[in-house]
């Protein structure tokens, strides 16, 4: 059984810095994987999706990597602004086409 | 383009009451998803909607739980009787396709239910 899992649970980093989420999960047998943004109160917003053949994804100052070997994948945020706080979720589509969402990351940027 | 549209926003409710949810997908999406989020966990599929017709209810506890989308359009999600584990987030997504990795999912702002 595919399992998704996050780390930190929660992280709290001054404006400006450059930070990292971490995102495994247990079956490389993936179809893609996919880096959401929840704001309290909203829905999902779609950040980024790499798909299985692919090793990074870019979108402004985003980054996402994906290694399927060692399960791993990170989203790297440069330059931080508070408006980044957020909770952001790494999903995985699996072999049947379906979405398996890590707990996600709680971030807070301080001014 | 208007969004996936949810309501009621939030409602508090005793246990063993019922409640009800209603989803508006993006006009002309086939695909409809439902999925519950706990506090401190990432969302679950629930139940997937092709059109009016279920595709996948496995994770659905049809105890208590039950969806309809009667028309191909709006759906609705209900809990009769609802327990105090049913406190959450429920979500709503639509895609265009027939879903699929390839088939991106847009999601409402969500239902955040407590339940007393």
């Amino acid at each position: 059984k595919q399992e998704v899992t996050q780390i930190p649970a929660a992280l709290s980093v001054p404006e400006g810095e450059n930070l990292v989420l971490n995102c495994s999960f247990t079956d490389s047998a993936i179809y893609n994987l996919q880096w959401f943004r929840q704001d309290p109160g909203k829905g999902l917003t779609s950040l980024l999706l790499i798909q299985s053949s692919q090793r990074e994804q870019t979108s402004g100052r985003l980054n996402a990597s994906l290694d399927k070997s060692s399960g791993r994948s990170t989203l790297y945020i440069a330059a931080s602004q508070p408006g980044d706080s957020a909770t952001y979720l790494c999903a995985i589509y699996n072999q049947g086409g379906k979405l398996i969402f890590g707990q996600g990351t709680e971030l807070s940027v301080k001014p | 383009e208007a969004g996936v549209a949810q309501s009621p926003r939030y409602k508090i409710i005793e246990k063993r009451q019922s409640v009800a949810f209603w989803c508006n997908p993006i006009s002309g999406h086939a695909t409809l998803y439902w999925y519950q989020q706990i506090l401190g966990q990432g969302p679950k599929l629930l139940i997937q909607f092709q059109n009016n017709g279920v595709v996948d209810d496995s994770q659905l506890p049809k105890d208590r739980f039950s969806a309809e989308r009667l028309k191909g359009v709006d759906s609705t999600l209900k809990i009769q009787p609802a327990k105090l584990e049913d406190s959450a987030v429920y979500l709503c997504a639509s895609s265009w396709g027939a879903g699929g990795p390839t088939d991106t999912q847009y999601f409402g702002p969500g239902t955040r239910l407590t339940v007393l």
